[in-house]
């Protein structure tokens, strides 16, 4: 257990489905990030959130759409994907990136 | 435009052998640099760090090497093991505390 927890771990929806990603941090951290994983690509930056204010919103499309109701809770609201979504999405947190980033384990999404 | 890229997708080694694992980058205004490792099923994880005043750092079975002429990173592990079998980033911290990742080097150590 790495601090930063996300929920769920897995999850399957179909395109017209609307679902919600989970990322806890217990750190006392004030910067919290979605970066997108793909299959032989690079960790994708989505969203940075700097004292719970988006920061960053790396050219995401809008049916993706963070929330961050606190400094330790971050959300990624998800409906109409598409299956070129399915990826592991990640959650990180940081302390002004001192050290770099501390990662939770992810949530494998699968598109259908 | 800016990125961090790794020479190899995927490298083999034999366990107790030494492992380097390179990465080259392109701002060379950039003045600090992470390596992470990222086994199946996991984030990644924090491995050592540098800061571009430096050229070379050293924790435990890891060194990290940093030419800023070439604007190349190396991430050197001694004796690797069964354990270091996983996937490796090299990534550079950008303004704002923005982290940018390269492809990743896929390590496999045989035993």
């Amino acid at each position: 257990e790495t601090g930063v927890t996300q929920t769920p771990r897995h999850l399957v929806m179909g395109m017209t489905n609307k679902k919600s990603l989970k990322c806890e941090q217990h750190l006392g951290h004030n910067a919290m990030y979605w970066y997108k994983q793909s299959a032989k690509k690079p960790l994708e930056l989505m969203f940075v959130y700097n004292f719970k204010e988006q920061t960053e919103n790396n050219s995401v499309p809008s049916r993706f759409s963070p929330e961050c109701p606190n400094s330790s809770h971050l959300f990624l609201h998800l409906h109409t994907l598409q299956p070129e979504d399915s990826a592991l999405y990640l959650c990180a947190s940081s302390q002004d990136a001192v050290r770099g980033y501390t990662f939770g384990s992810g949530t494998r999404l699968t598109v259908v | 435009g800016e990125s961090v890229g790794l020479h190899l997708p995927t490298l083999s080694v034999q366990e107790g052998d030494n492992s380097i694992i390179n990465c080259a980058y392109s701002n060379s205004a950039s003045d600090y640099f992470i390596w992470y490792k990222q086994e199946s099923g996991k984030g990644p994880q924090f491995i050592i760090d540098i800061r571009s005043n430096m050229d070379k750092r050293q924790g435990q079975r890891v060194t990290v090497l940093l030419n800023k002429t070439v604007k190349h990173l190396s991430l050197q592990i001694a004796a690797t093991q069964p354990g270091d079998s996983a996937v490796y980033f090299c990534a550079e911290v950008q303004g704002g505390g923005k982290l940018i990742f390269g492809q990743g080097t896929e390590l496999s150590v045989k035993p």
